[in-house]
């Protein structure tokens, strides 16, 4: 059972598009992580989002946490090619243990 | 500040055989956790060490173990191996146990044949 649901789980649009991929649960989480994978390298840390109705801008990803804590979003604008890989959200609990997302795979095409 | 390096980087091993992965973390950092990621199922976590002390275990079976040096260097190994255990194993470390805030390696791409 997947706790945390991750929406496209496959998206692939051209250069200069808008587009928003979702991460939602039904569960509550202290703070909400999310990663971009690109192929043969491990996740990197794109932001940590903390407050419910937080809203975190990283150039041309804005992410957003939920009002609840339980579900995120992140709104890429004008997307380029080097944004293509794969996107995971964590959430974690008050334990400090890490809830992972199946991921997004994006893919912008030139 | 060198990243978290893993090694080796690819693996093909066969049924039955055991295997043994090698994380070294970032300096300073005291925390190793090892994930199995998987298309079908994402990151599952398998286990965090934290002074040479197992401090959580995810629902893996016994045949995944693992260890922690006094350097802080982690080793992961999966006895009597499984089709299914072929998987990319990644390794994150932390500066202290239960951070939320984790660096991950390359990963270690294992095939079992």
């Amino acid at each position: 059972t997947q706790l945390l649901e991750q929406s496209p789980q496959f998206l692939s649009i051209q250069e200069g598009e808008n587009l928003t991929v979702y991460c939602n649960s039904s569960s509550v989480f202290s703070s909400l992580q999310w990663y971009r994978q690109e192929p043969g390298e491990g996740p990197v840390l794109l932001v940590t989002v903390v407050t419910g109705g937080e809203v975190k801008k990283l150039k041309r990803l804005t992410f957003q946490f939920g009002d609840a804590r339980k579900d995120s979003s992140l709104h890429i604008t004008a997307a380029q090619p080097g944004d293509t890989g794969l996107y995971l959200c964590a959430g974690a609990r008050s334990n400090y243990q890490l809830i992972w997302g199946a991921g997004t795979k994006l893919i912008i095409k030139p | 500040k060198a990243g978290v390096t893993q090694t080796p980087r690819y693996l093909i091993k066969t049924r039955g055989q055991q295997v043994t992965l090698s994380c070294s973390p970032i300096s300073g950092h005291r925390s190793v956790s090892w994930y199995q990621q998987t298309p079908g199922q994402g990151l599952q976590f398998l286990f965090e060490y934290f002074s040479e002390t197992q401090r959580n275990k995810g629902n893996f079976p016994g045949r995944f173990s693992g260890r922690q040096f006094s350097n802080s260097r982690s080793e992961m190994n999966v006895s009597t191996l499984e089709l299914g255990d072929s998987a990319l194993y990644l390794c994150a470390s932390s500066p202290r146990t239960r951070s939320e805030t984790q660096y991950f390696g390359p990963g270690t791409r294992l095939l079992v044949l």
